[in-house]
């Protein structure tokens, strides 16, 4: 069964500093990764998506995510945090090639220090 | 383009008590469903559907019924309401042409059983 685990629940950085928040995946078939961040009292938005076609992915807000098969990880960074990324960050995977269900991980609480 | 309308966005309930909550979206989308968000437990699917007429379990359905008459709704009823049910309940949707399709996401119903 297709899973994620996302390690850690919650990330303290300060502003100007690395973002890494970390997603493994676990799957029998090569896996459909999706990034959602959702800001307070508000639904989630889509980050970015792996699709195969590029291990390195770019999302919005300046943020990216690299596929690594080797390490079954799909972590997501961002080299300058902005006290705007203060947010929920949730790493999720497609499960089956037409179902559309979408499983989630724990989510990571990002904290931006000035 | 309205997207995923969930209403209403607050509600309290005492225990025992009925209600539905309202999912609608305008983009003809096959897969719609819902999630509840619980601090430390990210989204957990309760139900989803695949099309109208069409639905089925997720990872939490207990005390949970849906159905699906049209495609554009999807409603979720909570039949006798419990403290448990406390949550913030998220109604999503998706077309399954492919399993790399983002995800669209109401903005949520926060739910308090007392």
């Amino acid at each position: 069964a297709q899973s994620v685990t996302q390690l850690g629940s919650h990330v303290s950085v300060s502003e100007g500093a690395l973002v890494l928040l970390r997603c493994n995946y676990s799957s029998s078939v090569p896996p459909y990764l999706f990034w959602y961040v959702q800001y307070p009292n508000q639904g989630l938005q889509l980050l970015l998506k792996y699709t195969s076609a590029a291990t390195l992915v770019k999302g919005i807000n300046g943020f990216e995510a690299e596929f690594k098969k080797s390490e079954t990880s799909f972590h997501l960074t961002k080299p300058s945090a902005h006290m705007s990324d203060a947010a929920e960050y949730f790493c999720a995977v497609s499960v089956g090639s037409n179902t559309g269900k979408l499983i989630f991980g724990q989510g990571t609480t990002l904290q931006v220090k000035p | 383009n309205a997207g995923v309308t969930q209403t209403p966005k607050f509600q309290v309930l005492k225990t025992g008590q009925s209600m539905t909550l309202q999912c609608a979206q305008d983009m003809n989308h096959e897969y719609m469903s819902w999630y509840r968000q619980d601090p430390g437990m990210g989204l957990r699917l309760i139900h989803y559907s695949v099309g109208a007429g069409i639905t089925d379990q997720g990872e939490v359905p207990n005390g949970y019924n849906v159905s699906r008459s049209t495609t554009e709704d999807f409603p979720l009823r909570l039949l006798s309401a419990a403290p448990s049910q406390t949550s913030v309940y998220f109604c999503a949707s998706r077309t399954v042409a492919s399993a790399n399709t983002e995800a669209f996401f109401g903005q949520g119903t926060r739910l308090t059983v007392v």
